[in-house]
């Protein structure tokens, strides 16, 4: 099964208006960290925030916010005030704390969205 | 800021030959990682490195082997080229807390292809 799923191959938005990237994932695990990274067409994965399954608040960064929803295992990403700039692929990832060994600074990838702001 | 590079951002080669993809890190991580990004797959994780001179295999090894003679860099090697390695490669590090929040940091990525 996959631990990281990312319905929406594809978003559209228009530029200063919010928008929501899905992301449900599946672990057995209670203690877990979840990541949302950026990577525009020049490649490069920007790290954009963090929830920990532990954290009482949903996270947020600037104009980042992250929507946790536990009994769900969801943890959308919410942009708001979209921006030409903001036009990129997003992934969505998880580290489980059980994961053993060495192997517990392994990241599970989602399949990634790309968001399209229109002007 | 952190630093990833990798040695090159399109890299050409022919199907048979031996290909060395390098990265460095220039933040005194202790983690560093080599994964391919494929359209439709997102990113997967080949091998990684928790010290210098120690590796674990990813979820995809095959056809790979990876160097870690110093603690910034870090080198994936394809023995033997083949078609169905051409892809995009990313190299991250990250400081190795042992902490769920442990972030990881990529580098630009390195786009091969197997002809």
């Amino acid at each position: 099964a996959q631990k990281i799923t990312q319905t929406q191959p594809g978003m559209f938005v228009q530029e200063k208006e919010a928008v929501t990237l899905d992301c449900t994932y599946d672990t057995s695990d209670q203690s877990y960290g979840l990541f949302w990274y950026k990577q525009p067409s020049s490649g490069e994965m920007i790290f954009l925030i963090y929830q920990g399954s532990y954290d009482e608040q949903n996270a947020t960064e600037g104009r980042y916010s992250l929507n946790f929803q536990k009994a769900r295992k969801s943890a959308n990403l919410v942009i708001s005030a979209s921006q030409l700039g903001d036009s990129a692929m997003y992934f969505c990832a998880m580290r489980e704390a059980n994961a053993g060994g060495t192997s517990y600074g392994k990241l599970t990838f989602g399949q990634g969205t790309i968001l399209t702001v229109h002007p | 800021d952190v630093k990833v590079t990798q040695s090159s951002r399109y890299l050409v080669k022919r199907t048979g030959e031996k290909v060395f993809l390098e990265c460095v890190q220039d933040m005194d991580h202790e983690n560093m990682f080599w994964y391919r990004q494929d359209p439709g797959l997102g990113l997967r994780l080949i091998y990684f490195s928790y010290d210098v001179k120690m590796k674990e295999k990813g979820d995809i090894p095959e056809g790979y082997s990876v160097s870690r003679e110093k603690k910034e860099r870090f080198s994936l090697i394809l023995e033997s080229a083949s078609t169905n390695q051409t892809s995009m490669y990313l190299c991250a590090s990250s400081l190795g807390t042992a902490m769920l929040r442990d972030t990881q940091y990529f580098g630009p990525g390195t786009r091969l292809t197997v002809l």
